[in-house]
């Protein structure tokens, strides 16, 4: 089984629907992050939980709002979706026991598409 | 403004030849290198790293070079094999204690049989 879950896959929504894309890890690790993927400009960090209590922004979090509903779910929602929210989204967990060096892991991606 | 800039989008080798990836970066408080491979329709999978206090580390047929004074880091994978075509992305990060890494625009490796 995969340790970082990402759901939907896939997914094709029109301009101004609400949308929310899940994460879940098994990995216990303590810190999750939201990334999107553009082509042509890498991944971006759009916003980072190191702890069930503490929230923050990335470079590119207007337009979004995360949760943290328990250390293994960090849920990424788009409130009013527009066409260029379009990109791969990917979630990372890493775990503060291996000290600075830490490595981020991540989940398959969720592909969406606004109309 | 690119901190991380991977200048190569794509790179095509010869099987059982040398592939080297090429990174640069701008912020001197970067300390913390790595790279990362990514293969479609799945997440980027870790692949080796290094501390800004060594210059060189390695890990089986993956090397990577870190020179400070340049800005500059490499990958080198010898002998390349076809299991290695992927999309690579480099990232960096710094001491400022928030553990966030900067990701450079990928390079996509072809490895030719």
């Amino acid at each position: 089984d995969a340790d970082v879950t990402q759901t939907p896959r896939n997914r094709i929504t029109k301009t101004g629907k609400r949308i929310m894309l899940e994460c879940s890890q098994t990995k216990g690790h303590d810190r999750m992050y939201w990334y999107r993927q553009d082509p042509g400009l890498g991944l971006r960090l759009i916003y980072y939980s190191f702890d069930v209590k503490d929230i923050n922004k990335g470079e590119i979090s207007d337009g979004y709002s995360v949760s943290r509903q328990a250390q293994a779910k960090f849920s990424l929602s788009l409130e009013s979706a527009i066409p260029n929210q379009t990109a791969l989204y990917f979630c990372a967990t890493s775990d503060t026991q291996t000290g600075y060096t830490d490595t981020q892991y991540f989940g398959p991606g969720t592909r969406l598409t606004v109309l | 403004d690119q901190q991380v800039k991977q200048n190569s989008p794509s790179l095509s080798v010869q099987e059982g030849r040398i592939s080297i990836l090429n990174c640069d970066y701008t912020n001197s408080m970067f300390d913390y290198f790595l790279w990362y491979k990514k293969y479609p329709a799945e997440g980027p999978t870790f692949l080796i790293s290094i501390s800004s206090i060594k210059d060189k580390n390695e890990d089986g047929r993956f090397t990577v070079f870190l020179n400070k004074s340049a800005k500059h880091l490499s990958l080198h994978i010898v002998p390349s094999q076809p299991g290695d075509s992927a999309v690579y992305f480099c990232a960096a990060s710094g001491s400022s204690g928030t553990y966030k890494y900067i990701f450079g625009t990928g390079t996509r490796l072809k490895v030719l049989a």
